[in-house]
């Protein structure tokens, strides 16, 4: 009954390191998306995998990369952390990317220091 | 990008009362979904809404699929503590490659 899991709940990072978060579902689903969560400013989407394979930005991906590792994981991985880049970040999948609902994961709390 | 207006930002509320919030865009949606963060938790997935006029309620949850297929209302009747959280409206307009576009939210606080 797991859905949607993210790995680590919580991280502080200081600026210039690097980390990767991790998120894996366990739903079948083909479509998965990471999103940024800012006080005041909803959900803004990162990158997106419509289907294993494939990848795309989506409204903020600078500063991002993704890798679709199989059809249950995908990945965002921060290069060089800013401290603009402390947020909330949740990934969600879809059984496909029109028109169905998401199903979150818990999310993941980044400071960068 | 595509943007949708969702209000009121905030909401305070009495336990007991109904409360009401929308989303509104300036293009036409097909698809409008409604979800409810909990503190600390990711968004999940309260009500879906498939075609203009349409009308559905979960529980004392009732949301519409506005006529115009620019807007969309939230209705929560007789609000309870549990009922605190941030209410989001996600609309799909077919030209963002099927993803969902979020509003920014409405956070409802129940006073008891």
């Amino acid at each position: 009954n797991a859905g949607v899991t993210q790995t680590p709940k919580f991280q502080v990072l200081k600026t210039g390191q690097s980390m990767t978060l991790q998120c894996a579902q366990d739903m079948n689903h083909n479509s998965m998306y990471w999103y940024r969560q800012d006080p005041g400013m909803g959900l803004r989407l990162i990158y997106y995998s419509a289907s294993e394979g494939t990848t795309d930005k989506g409204e903020v991906p600078n500063g991002y990369n993704v890798s679709r590792l199989n059809k249950r994981e995908f990945s965002l991985r921060l290069e060089s952390a800013a401290p603009s880049q402390t947020s909330v970040y949740f990934c969600a999948s879809s059984p496909q990317g029109y028109g169905y609902g998401y199903t979150f994961g818990s999310g993941t709390r980044l400071t960068v220091v | 990008g595509q943007q949708l207006n969702q209000s009121p930002q905030s909401m305070f509320i009495q336990e007991g009362e109904d409360v009401s919030m929308n989303c509104t865009s300036s293009s036409i949606f097909n698809t409008w979904l409604w979800y409810k963060q909990d503190p600390g938790e990711g968004p999940v997935l309260l009500i879906a809404l498939y075609k203009a006029g349409e009308l559905t309620s979960n529980g004392r949850l009732t949301a519409q699929f506005g006529i115009t297929r620019k807007d969309s209302f939230l209705n929560i009747s007789a609000s309870i503590p549990s009922d605190v959280g941030i209410y989001f409206c996600a609309g799909l307009d077919g030209g963002s490659q099927g993803n969902l576009i979020f509003g920014k939210g409405t956070k409802l606080s129940v006073k008891p």
